[in-house]
């Protein structure tokens, strides 16, 4: 089944604790990024990347990172989390070349940093 | 740059009812235009699209969407709204790239 994965799905943790949410798929997509979704602000794009090794910033970068040494996966990094990252984080993919293009998304990841 | 507005922040209709959500874009030349939906808990599914040819667009799930360029809009419609159908739906426009523009979201509430 073609799809977008995430982990965790819920994660509760405290300032200043790294972690990652890491985000896989299967459908051999060039192009993925990452969305926080909050609530009158709908999405906003973190960072995307163009394909392996390349990573580009989004509207929202600041406290974020990124890597995309594989095709398949493309992990977001909070170095040190803070209470103003509490949201919901999406992933998604598509076929690059062309804008009319769908983006496929992953089941989000709703983190909340005490 | 590209950018989309959904005037309507909630919109509450009756089961059974009509549902139209407004979507409005700017972009310099012919856009593609996007529906997506969000249910509760799950991430976002396509709708319906448009990059060319008939303005009328349909989708899944009995939706429809027509897009006006006089008006820079993009509608998206429902003759008859199920009570499945709560969600928030987002439109998105992608211009000379292909990173899509999302709009704030609207939410839908459907009353039994």
């Amino acid at each position: 089944e073609a799809q977008v994965t995430q982990n965790p799905r819920y994660l509760i943790t405290v300032t200043g604790k790294k972690l990652t949410v890491t985000c896989s798929q299967n459908m051999n997509h060039e192009y993925m990024s990452w969305y926080r979704q909050d609530p009158g602000l709908g999405l906003r794009q973190i960072y995307y990347s163009m394909n392996v090794e390349v990573t580009d910033k989004g509207d929202v970068p600041e406290g974020y990172k990124v890597s995309r040494k594989e095709k398949r996966n493309f992990p977001l990094i909070l170095e040190s989390p803070s209470p103003n990252q509490t949201s919901l984080y999406f992933c998604a993919s598509s076929v690059p070349g062309q804008a009319n293009n769908e983006q496929f998304f992953g089941p989000g990841t709703r983190l909340t940093v005490l | 740059a590209q950018s989309v507005t959904q005037p309507d922040i909630h919109i509450t209709v009756s089961e059974g009812a009509s549902l139209e959500l407004r979507c409005n874009y700017s972009y310099g030349a012919t856009p593609y235009l996007f529906w997506y939906v969000q249910s509760p808990g799950q991430g976002l599914q396509l709708l319906l699209k448009y990059f060319s040819g008939d303005t009328l667009v349909q989708g899944i799930k009995g939706f429809e969407a027509e897009f006006k360029r006089s008006q820079s809009s993009f509608n998206l419609r429902k003759p008859s709204v199920h009570w499945s159908d709560a969600a928030e739906y987002f439109c998105a426009v992608t211009g000379g790239s292909y990173i899509p523009t999302f709009g704030r979201g609207t939410s839908l509430i459907v009353h039994p």
